[in-house]
């Protein structure tokens, strides 16, 4: 069944210790996003790919790094991570059809760094 | 910069009640403008989709309308049920950034049997 996976789902971590958030899609979809978001509030882009070998950052600032050497997967890592990087993180992807971009998410990694 | 306002307050109606969520933006007119819903601890689902060039669209019970002189869509549930209760996301998307979408913060949406 095509799909976007997350993994882990959730993570408590120390701080200064490097994640990686797993993200993968079944669909062969070109794109993939990262969003990051906060309990009430907004979905924030932080990093995007158009495809393979492709990747750039999305309106909000964000010091974690992605990389898309295949098509289905598009992790996120942080180097060092800090209370402030604890949020929700949200994958997606896209195929634009007809000339719209609907997109479709996986189910979230909630990360906590104390 | 686009702004993308919805009702910050919950809205809690009755079972079988028509339900009405606002979505309104600022600055330029998107392209297209999305409906989302988002359960707790889970991604969004598209919903539905309209373009500028539309001024409704209808899906089962859900219905969008889409005014741009108002910069302003109305999202309706009719026959409201309680599996309807989550938050709904408004999206837009401008022609220019075909592959990015600015969300709203969504509105709360609860359905009382």
């Amino acid at each position: 069944e095509a799909d976007i996976y997350q993994t882990p789902r959730y993570l408590v971590i120390g701080t200064g210790k490097k994640i990686t958030l797993e993200c993968s899609q079944t669909m062969g979809h070109d794109k993939m996003y990262w969003y990051q978001q906060d309990p009430g509030m907004e979905l924030h882009l932080i990093h995007y790919s158009y495809g393979v070998n492709s990747t750039e950052k999305g309106d909000l600032s964000s010091e974690s790094t992605v990389s898309r050497i295949r098509t289905e997967h598009f992790p996120l890592t942080l180097e060092s991570a800090r209370p402030s990087h604890t949020s929700q993180y949200l994958c997606a992807s896209s195929e634009i059809r007809t000339g719209y971009n609907e997109q479709f998410f996986g189910p979230g990694t909630r990360l906590t760094v104390l | 910069s686009q702004k993308i306002e919805q009702n910050s307050e919950a809205l809690n109606i009755q079972e079988g009640k028509t339900a009405t969520l606002t979505c309104n933006y600022t600055n330029y007119s998107p392209a297209y403008l999305q409906w989302y819903r988002q359960d707790p601890g889970r991604g969004p689902v598209f919903l539905l989709l309209i373009r500028e060039n539309e001024k409704e669209k209808r899906k089962e019970r859900l219905k969008v309308t889409f005014d741009t002189t108002l910069k302003q869509s109305l999202f309706h549930i009719t026959a409201s049920q309680p599996a309807d209760s989550a938050t709904y996301l408004c999206a837009l998307e401008r022609y220019s950034s075909a592959s990015k979408i600015i969300f709203g913060s969504g509105t709360r949406l609860s359905i009382r049997p």
